[in-house]
């Protein structure tokens, strides 16, 4: 019941553009985005309520196609500080308590 | 403002000892859940509860028991840890669909 993500690993040069990518079997209610540094706690990077929506914090924005029961991330320009393990997550039926979380894709920019 | 305080950030248990991992929020939030992050399998489910004296189980339940008393704490317990249950937990709040904020962390290592 996990989303799945793609891909599970992705190096990038700084300046280059990445595309992460979730998708359930199970319908998507809503899709959280977050961002987890090594050895620190994931944080909050967007939430998307409803199909078609899309949403953009800085060079970073998301899609969400609830039809096809998928969401991807977009990278824009990658800078140093984007390295990190990126994760998304959706609640599990109507209950927005549980939320559950893909494997994980971990992003790496090198200079 | 505190946030979300996870006690303690390492513990080494022998097989078959209990303990307790605390979580406590001063945000008010209704929604709390416990994760554990081991490599390669993301963020997985333990339990999650949606308000004081309601729980429910994730995806990964076995071995954990929680309870939750009141709005702010919500301590996780292992009734006689395994090595499987070496793991990075972390404990997240969240006022219903929005974003979940997460504690730093317990690194737990079972010997």
């Amino acid at each position: 019941q996990q989303p799945v993500q793609s891909p599970q690993a992705v190096i990038l040069r700084e300046g280059e553009d990445a595309v992460i990518n979730c998708s359930s079997s199970k319908a998507l209610y809503s899709v959280h985005w977050y961002r987890q540094k090594h050895g620190e706690a994931p944080v909050f990077l967007m939430i998307l309520l409803k199909g078609g929506e899309q949403k953009g914090h800085e060079k970073i924005s998301a899609s969400f196609n609830e039809k096809k029961q998928q969401s991807s991330l977009y990278l824009t320009a990658s800078q140093l500080s984007y390295s990190g393990t990126y994760f998304c997550g959706t609640p599990l039926g109507s209950n927005t308590g549980k939320l559950i979380f893909g494997q994980g894709t971990t992003l790496q920019v090198k200079p | 403002n505190a946030g979300v305080t996870q006690t303690p950030k390492f513990q080494v248990l022998k097989t078959g000892q209990s303990m307790t991992l605390q979580c406590a929020q001063d945000m008010n939030h209704e929604y709390m859940s416990w994760y554990r992050q081991d490599p390669g399998m993301g963020l997985r489910l333990i339990h999650y509860s949606v308000g004081a004296g309601i729980t429910d189980q994730g995806e990964v339940p076995n071995g954990y028991n929680v309870s939750r008393s009141t709005t702010e704490d919500f301590p996780l317990r292992l009734l006689s840890a395994a090595p499987s249950q070496t793991s990075v937990y972390f404990c997240a709040s969240s006022p219903g669909a929005g974003t979940a904020f997460f504690g730093q962390g317990t690194r737990l290592t079972v010997v």
